[in-house]
């Protein structure tokens, strides 16, 4: 089985750093995703990574260490529009041979204040 | 490009009524996924196809669940004898069959409403 877990809710200031951890066991690892989702949208893609270390893109950075089953996403100067749920989620493999189900965890609420 | 497609955005359906969702993924890209999502939660995956081929299914997907993809294009997905517990966003995606970030890059939908009274 697959567990995934993120905080559910943080609140951070405009203009500030806020770090989105999530921890995850799974019997076999195939990449780990970012998705910011707003309310009421579909979610849309913000990073993967596969290899340990850190993936950057313009604001966004994402880390991966797969020994310690962590990631974290990492948002620099924050904007109101930032405001929205995080999922984190793995993507499993079996038998040596990739699957293509993402598991997500239940995403991290964030608020950006003023 | 206009991205992922579903139709319809919401729908109201009594207990025991058949519904269903299409998906008309992105042209290019032959991967196609379904997800069910409720309040607070993460998106359950469903199913997955390769072109008209559906190659993985999840426990969810009970014997009144049944996706189609018959033209490696647009997709279907039908929920026979709607139960309130079905009561969900229904999200598809669609991805490029390649390795490495452009193969993993999936786009979802805006998702289908279903509510079940």
């Amino acid at each position: 089985g697959q567990n995934i877990d993120q905080p559910t809710e943080m609140t951070a200031t405009e203009g500030a750093i806020v770090q989105i951890n999530c921890t995850y066991q799974t019997s076999g690892f195939n990449g780990l995703f970012w998705y910011q989702q707003h309310a009421g949208e579909a979610p849309t893609f913000l990073s993967y990574n596969v290899l340990d270390g850190l993936e950057e893109k313009g604001r966004f950075s994402s880390f991966l260490s797969r020994s310690k089953g962590y990631s974290y996403l990492l948002l620099k100067e924050l904007q109101m529009k930032d405001s929205a749920s995080y999922l984190c989620a793995v993507r499993s493999s079996y038998s040596g041979a990739g699957s293509y189900q993402l598991t997500f965890g239940k995403g991290t609420k964030l608020s950006v204040i003023p | 490009d206009t991205g992922v497609s579903q139709n319809p955005r919401h729908k109201i359906t009594k207990r025991g009524q058949n519904v269903t969702f299409r998906c008309d993924p992105i042209s290019e890209h032959n991967r196609l996924y379904w997800y069910r999502q409720t309040l607070g939660q993460g998106p359950e995956f469903l199913t997955y196809f390769q072109n008209e081929a559906q190659l993985e299914k999840s426990r969810l997907l009970s014997d009144r669940f049944s996706a189609e993809r018959p033209k490696g294009s647009f997709s279907t997905l039908e929920i026979q004898r709607t139960e309130q517990g079905d009561s969900a966003m229904y999200l598809c995606a669609s991805s490029l069959a390649s390795t490495g970030v452009a193969g993993n890059t999936i786009y979802f939908g805006e998702g289908s409403w279903l509510t079940v009274v």
